[in-house]
């Protein structure tokens, strides 16, 4: 079975240039997670969605962060323009949601972001 | 808020040694514990989890019990190998709700021969 697969797995760009991260969750997973990793630190949640439907997006910085799940499957997260706080690891990750149940979540290899 | 703490990293073994990485959380309510690992070069894997109280994961040699009365879930391995040399990220969520994953910080391991 496959993975979560993202891409690219490097992006460098210059500030104020746009960026976009895709992402494709494991089949049937209804559930997607865009996670932010910072160096030294634990990943931190983005945005959450329940198949189309951002369900949590309390943490993402809505002036310059966007995202979108078309058709429930996979997800593009977009970041414009780029500051240079926003280096990072990007990480996607994909449960199937199940009631009452813990709902495991698998992740992605990251994309890692370096704005000059 | 909900919260967890890891011990500081990183940390250095000798192959065989004897392994242990503090977990501290605060949470409202009974969060599920986690342990993730998280290999040179790849994404983060799930090692293993508790849902309640003095529950007991386990995965790959790899022990750590939950501890409600410590608000503890401290990662334990008897035998540690070069191979486990990665970065270790505890973490909680709830069943219900956000169901997010919280992450402490994280503690690089490195196991010498």
């Amino acid at each position: 079975e496959a993975g979560v697969v993202q891409s690219p797995r490097y992006k460098i760009i210059e500030k104020k240039q746009p960026v976009a991260f895709w992402c494709n969750p494991i089949s049937g997973h209804n559930t997607l997670y865009w996670y932010l990793q910072n160096l030294g630190q634990g990943p931190e949640l983005l945005i959450r969605y329940e198949n189309e439907e951002a369900v949590d997006d309390s943490q993402l910085p809505k002036d310059r962060f966007s995202a979108e799940r078309l058709k429930g499957v996979d997800s593009t997260l977009k970041i414009q323009p780029a500051e240079l706080g926003d280096s990072a690891v990007y990480l996607c990750a994909s449960s199937l949601r199940q009631h009452q149940k813990d709902n495991e979540q698998f992740f992605g290899p990251g994309t890692r972001l370096t704005v000059l | 808020g909900n919260s967890v703490t890891q011990m500081e990293g990183p940390v250095t073994l000798s192959e065989e040694a004897f392994l242990t990485i503090n977990c501290t959380y605060t949470a409202t309510g009974y969060p599920s514990l986690f342990w993730y690992v998280q290999y040179p070069g790849e994404g983060l894997q799930l090692l293993l989890k508790a849902t309640k109280a003095d529950d007991k994961g386990s995965n790959k040699g790899f022990e750590a019990t939950y501890r409600k009365e410590t608000t503890s879930f401290h990662l334990e391995k008897g035998s540690v190998q070069v191979s486990d040399s990665a970065v270790y990220f505890c973490a909680l969520s709830f069943r219900q709700g956000a169901q997010k994953l919280v992450f402490g910080q994280g503690t690089r391991l490195t196991i010498n021969p």
